[in-house]
């Protein structure tokens, strides 16, 4: 089964740190990953795609690299900002279905001053 | 328009009516899709439009639930006698052919409550 699995589930940082958040998927044949950024009672918005030849992209402070592998993914956020507070969203879709975006339940941000 | 628009923002029904609910995707964009996020979980596939036909329909939940879309422009998603679990929060997105590295933009979604 195509699954989409996000670690931590909830994460509280100071402003100005770091984090990195985590991705697992078993989804097969795979054809991109994709990270969202959800703030509350909004759309998701897009952060990052990455096909199965790319490592790592970056979209100013967000860093998502991928082992296509290993199947994991990453998103490391620097330099934390207050507005950074979301929900990070971790999304696959398969090669024969590349329209279905099969979602993670996201990583709860919290930063704080 | 600048982007996925969606209406009603919000949406309180009596539980055994029917709901309508819009979508306008950006212009250009050809394929066009719904999710539904309950509270505090991850989003749910429900369809997928290429242009105004339908190639995948096997998210949608139940047979009160159906979707049209006018030509590469509008999609409206109806649900028939809703009930309780059909609170939720609808998101509509669009996108140019959905192969890989094309962004999928997001509305801001409809919160259907139902009482």
């Amino acid at each position: 089964k195509n699954q989409v699995e996000q670690s931590p589930q909830s994460l509280i940082i100071l402003e100005g740190k770091n984090c990195t958040l985590q991705c697992n998927y078993t989804v097969s044949p795979f054809s991109n990953l994709r990270w969202y950024k959800q703030d509350t009672g909004r759309g998701p918005v897009s952060l990052t795609i990455m096909t199965f030849s790319e490592n790592t992209k970056s979209n100013g402070r967000y860093t998502a690299t991928l082992d296509a592998d290993t199947k994991q993914s990453s998103l490391h956020i620097t330099a934390s900002q207050l507005s950074d507070s979301a929900s990070y969203i971790c999304v696959v879709s398969a090669m024969d279905s590349s329209y279905k975006l099969i979602f993670g339940s996201g990583t709860r941000l919290l930063v704080r001053p | 328009g600048a982007g996925v628009s969606q209406s009603p923002s919000n949406k309180v029904t009596e539980k055994g009516k029917d709901v309508e609910l819009r979508c306008d995707p950006i212009s250009g964009h050809t394929a066009l899709y719904w999710y539904r996020q309950r509270l505090g979980q991850g989003l749910e596939f429900l369809i997928y439009f290429q242009g105004n036909s339908a190639p995948d329909k096997s998210g949608l939940p139940s047979d009160r639930f159906s979707a049209e879309r006018t030509g590469e422009s509008v999609s409206t998603l109806t649900i028939q006698r809703t009930q309780q679990e059909d609170s939720a929060v609808y998101l509509c997105a669009s996108s140019h052919p959905p192969i890989s590295g094309n962004t999928i933009y997001f509305g801001e979604g409809s919160w259907l409550t139902v009482v």
